[in-house]
């Protein structure tokens, strides 16, 4: 398995409140991803990221930010969470290439 | 944007084979992926093809690639009740930058006794 963690593994938050998860991967892997997962939709992505302090966004971006300030972590943040931001969070890294992307193990986020 | 399309369920007894099928519409489709969600985990990769590829197999899997239609399946031969999971379809395709894939909605495939 890839060497991905994610931090915290789960969280329960209040509306307003700043949000931030963590991906940490061991592979050195150029690219890293932030999804979430919702019943229906599958998984969307929120941010991307194709180096150190290169970011981009996705398809579902409104609402979060990310960095990268080391090629190992990349920080999702919610700066004011809200109860729609309720969701699984999955990290993913792939290589250069891009072929192939394998994810973390997933943060369960829930916004009273 | 794009899209990728599954049922979201299939039902089958343990032994038999089943077959997980999957639009899409991004004709610059460079890779498309299955990848397995059991309960409460990540996404596991189980395997790709690449566009150029009609099929491929590995183990029980096969996967199968009608481009000109944009339909992908996966089956699997001699399911048991371990392959119970979300199978989701993933394509990846040239539109954008960043390598990135557009997910299907999921199949659940329950494996039954």
């Amino acid at each position: 398995d890839a060497g991905i963690t994610q931090s915290p593994r789960h969280k329960v938050t209040e509306t307003g409140t700043p949000v931030t998860l963590r991906c940490h991967q061991t592979e050195n892997h150029r690219y890293m991803y932030w999804y979430r997962q919702d019943p229906g939709h599958g998984l969307r992505l929120i941010h991307y990221s194709y180096g150190v302090k290169d970011t981009d966004k996705g398809e579902v971006s409104d609402g979060y930010s990310v960095s990268r300030s080391k090629t190992e972590d990349f920080l999702l943040t919610l700066e004011s969470a809200t109860s729609s931001q309720t969701s699984v969070y999955f990290c993913a890294i792939s290589e250069s290439s891009g072929q192939t992307q394998y994810f973390g193990p997933g943060t369960r986020l829930l916004v009273l | 944007g794009e899209d990728v399309e599954q049922s979201l369920f299939l039902s089958v007894r343990e032994g038999d084979s089943s077959v997980i099928n999957c639009t899409y519409t991004d004709s610059s489709s460079t890779y498309l992926y299955w990848y397995k969600q059991e309960p409460g985990a990540g996404l596991q990769l189980l395997t790709y093809i690449f566009s150029n590829m009609d099929m491929k197999q590995d183990q029980r899997l096969t996967v199968l690639l009608n481009k000109k239609d944009k339909h992908l399946s996966l089956r699997i031969a001699d399911t048991q009740t371990g392959d119970s999971a979300i199978y989701f379809c993933a394509e990846r395709g040239l539109t954008g930058g960043g390598n990135k894939l557009t997910f299907g909605t999921g199949t659940q495939l329950k494996v039954e006794l």
